[in-house]
């Protein structure tokens, strides 16, 4: 079983539509959880970053952490054809001798269609 | 203006040799990463290092190598004896924790990555 599941789609949605993105995870020492996004052969790039439990929001954009479940979300409001691209989770624990290491999800890819 | 520069953006490479992807960043950031991204599989950790001198193996190291020789230089070589070699190979750099204290997100800045095909 993989540390961190995520569907990956494809997810495909009209525009105006509220986009629920999520991830689970198995390891309960994760704290911080990240949320990139990656366009077609582009790197991806930090969307959204939440510490312990709670929820962040970002303009249209909301990040939701529910460590009891081990479960984290994103969403995305008035989805727009530019939010079309690739949404991968990311977390990680309390800094070790390893350093700054994420495990990522496996990314779900979203289409926004005119 | 800042980032991170990888190349060559494709590259075809025969078995049995060995290829090095260049990468640069002009972010002054100490601490750099490869991954390796695979449909279906997510980003892995190849290798990463926190300082200039200093690196090491991620959770997919096997059939690479690294060195940091500088800073802004983190190369990576895919050598022969990596099975599957052919992916889209991502460098990233941040902030090393190791200068940090309090808040640290540790946000990974990306470049645009290196396509490698095996024929």
């Amino acid at each position: 079983q993989k540390e961190v599941e995520q569907d990956p789609g494809p997810l495909s949605v009209p525009e105006g539509a509220i986009v629920s993105l999520n991830c689970t995870y198995s390891n309960s020492a994760f704290q911080y959880f990240m949320w990139y996004r990656q366009y077609s052969r582009k790197g991806p790039e930090l969307l959204m970053y939440t510490y312990s439990s709670g929820n962040k929001e970002d303009g249209r954009f909301t990040a939701q952490v529910d460590k009891s479940s081990k479960y984290i979300s994103l969403f995305i409001r008035d989805s727009q054809p530019s939010d079309s691209a690739t949404y991968l989770c990311a977390m990680k624990g309390i800094l070790t001798g390893g350093g700054n290491k994420l495990t990522f999800g496996t990314g779900t890819q979203l289409k926004v269609e005119l | 203006d800042g980032g991170i520069t990888q190349s060559p953006k494709y590259l075809f490479r025969k078995e049995g040799q060995n290829v090095t992807l260049s990468c640069e960043q002009n972010l002054n950031h100490d601490a750099m990463y490869w991954y390796r991204q695979d449909p279906g599989q997510g980003l892995r950790l190849i290798y990463y290092s926190q300082i200039v001198n200093d690196f090491q193996k991620g959770d997919i190291a096997e059939g690479y190598s690294v060195s940091r020789e500088k800073k802004e230089s983190f190369p990576l070589t895919v050598t022969s004896a990596q099975k599957n070699p052919t992916a889209f190979y991502l460098c990233a750099s941040s902030i090393s924790y190791l200068w940090t204290s309090g808040d640290y997100t540790g946000e990974l800045f990306f470049g645009e990555g290196s396509r490698l095909t095996v024929l």
